[in-house]
């Protein structure tokens, strides 16, 4: 079935430690999103990717790296992670960067940092 | 910069009955506007967008969204509500100018009460 998978589906993970949240799509999309959705706050860019090889910052990067070795892949790594960045995470891709191509989304992670 | 406001957080209608959820944005130009269903536990769908022309659009599962320039609004409507409708609703905002930043509204969750 195409889509995106994300892995985990939840983790609850100590404070300090490093944590790489696996996106994989199999659209062959060109670009790739990493959110964060916190209550009251909607979702919140990360990181993105418009094509293999090449990374962007977001909105609230800070605390999270990507890399996009390849077109399907797209994982989101937390160096050392702090309770603020508990949060639901959604990976998304698209056909093309930029605001105007509909992003398909994952189910998500649920991450717990304690 | 872009900004989306939902005023409603909460929005309760009885099944069969008519719903309209409010979006509000603030952007230098017309933007490209779209409107995503999340329902629990799963990643966002997207039911419309907007790019230009004509500004009521259709979209999936019996959604429509009016786009008027002159209230900065984006409003989605569906004339007839059904039990499965219930979700959180997200409107989002791209720039037109370029870049990958779509803005999302912090949501509307919706009940439908049989």
């Amino acid at each position: 079935i195409a889509g995106i998978t994300q892995a985990p589906t939840s983790q609850i993970l100590a404070a300090g430690r490093r944590m790489t949240l696996r996106c994989t799509q199999d659209m062959r999309h060109n670009a790739m999103y990493w959110y964060r959705q916190d209550l009251g706050l909607g979702l919140r860019l990360i990181h993105y990717s418009n094509t293999a090889g090449t990374t962007g910052k977001g909105e609230v990067p800070d605390g999270y790296s990507v890399s996009r070795a390849n077109t399907d892949d797209f994982p989101l790594t937390l160096a050392s992670a702090v309770p603020s960045q508990t949060s639901v995470y959604f990976c998304a891709s698209s056909p093309q960067g930029g605001t105007r191509n509909e992003q398909f989304f994952g189910p998500g992670t649920r991450l717990t940092v304690l | 910069a872009q900004s989306v406001t939902q005023p409603d957080i909460h929005i309760t209608v009885s099944e069969g009955a008519s719903l309209e959820l409010r979006c509000n944005y603030s952007y230098g130009a017309t933007p490209y506007l779209f409107w995503y269903v999340q329902s629990p536990g799963q990643g966002l769908q997207l039911l419309l967008k907007y790019f230009s022309g004509d500004t009521l659009v259709q979209g999936i599962k019996g959604f429509e969204a009016e786009f008027k320039r002159s209230q900065s609004s984006f409003n989605l409507r569906k004339p007839s509500v059904h039990w499965s409708d219930a979700a959180e609703y997200f409107c989002a905002v791209g720039a037109t100018g370029g870049g990958n930043k779509l803005t999302f509204g912090t949501g509307t969750q919706l009940k439908v009460e049989l």
